[in-house]
């Protein structure tokens, strides 16, 4: 059972325009996501989160946005840069429970100069 | 350099076999998890370690176990090896102490294992 769904496996965009990345859950007692960015032969890095209590977060380019009722989060990444292409992870936690994170199958990114 | 060391890199072996991966977590972080990724999968969680004792299980196979040292370093070893084992495998560290990172996991490189 996938708990955290990442249904687009690849998006590609021009240079410049905007990236939206979704991802829906279903475990309602999940109440902190995030995501994380991947480039071939590293490990994950964290990029962006978002606690339950809020619907939105931003950090420079990178805006989170929480939907509970819907059980969808999306990042969005403007402008988005060559650079930020890479494999998207989102993830979540269920925090009263523990710190393990529930990770989805990842989007690829491609951002076209 | 993202604190959490890894070793190997890299690992071939034969099925049947047995290895053991090590980690490394992030000075001052108590809690270190265990993760596979398999070819066209998320990251799995496979078990965690707090200071020590196991905190929490999720889809790890008999034939694997981990503990975690007095000095904070994991191994997770991996037994009776089989083809399907082949995946990248990713140790992650947490402070778990209040704060704005107290639920991030940082990561390792990762170690990857082919099993021929």
């Amino acid at each position: 059972d996938q708990q955290v769904k990442q249904n687009s496996p690849s998006l590609s965009v021009q240079e410049g325009r905007i990236s939206i990345l979704n991802c829906d859950y279903t475990n309602s007692m999940f109440d902190y996501f995030l995501w994380y960015k991947k480039y071939p032969a590293e490990g994950p890095t964290f990029l962006i989160s978002i606690s339950s209590i809020k619907d939105k977060n931003e950090d420079g380019r990178f805006t989170v946005f929480l939907n509970k009722s819907a059980k969808h989060l999306s990042l969005h990444i403007v402008p988005s840069q060559p650079g930020d292409s890479a494999v998207y992870f989102c993830a979540a936690s269920d925090t009263g429970a523990n710190s393990k994170l529930t990770f989805g199958k990842g989007i690829t990114l491609s951002v076209r100069p | 350099d993202s604190g959490v060391t890894q070793t190997p890199k890299h690992l071939i072996t034969a099925t049947g076999q047995r290895v053991t991966l090590r980690c490394s977590p992030r000075s001052g972080d108590l809690s270190v998890y265990w993760y596979q990724q398999s070819l066209d999968q998320g990251l799995q969680f496979l078990i965690q370690y707090y200071n020590g004792e196991e905190r929490a299980k999720g889809n790890i196979l008999e034939r694997f176990s981990a503990q975690q040292f007095p000095d904070l370093h994991s191994e997770l070893n991996l037994s009776s090896l089989e083809l399907g084992d082949s995946a990248l495998y990713f140790c992650a560290s947490s402070s778990t102490l209040p704060g704005p990172r107290a639920n991030v996991l940082t990561f390792g490189a990762g170690s990857r294992l082919t099993v021929l």
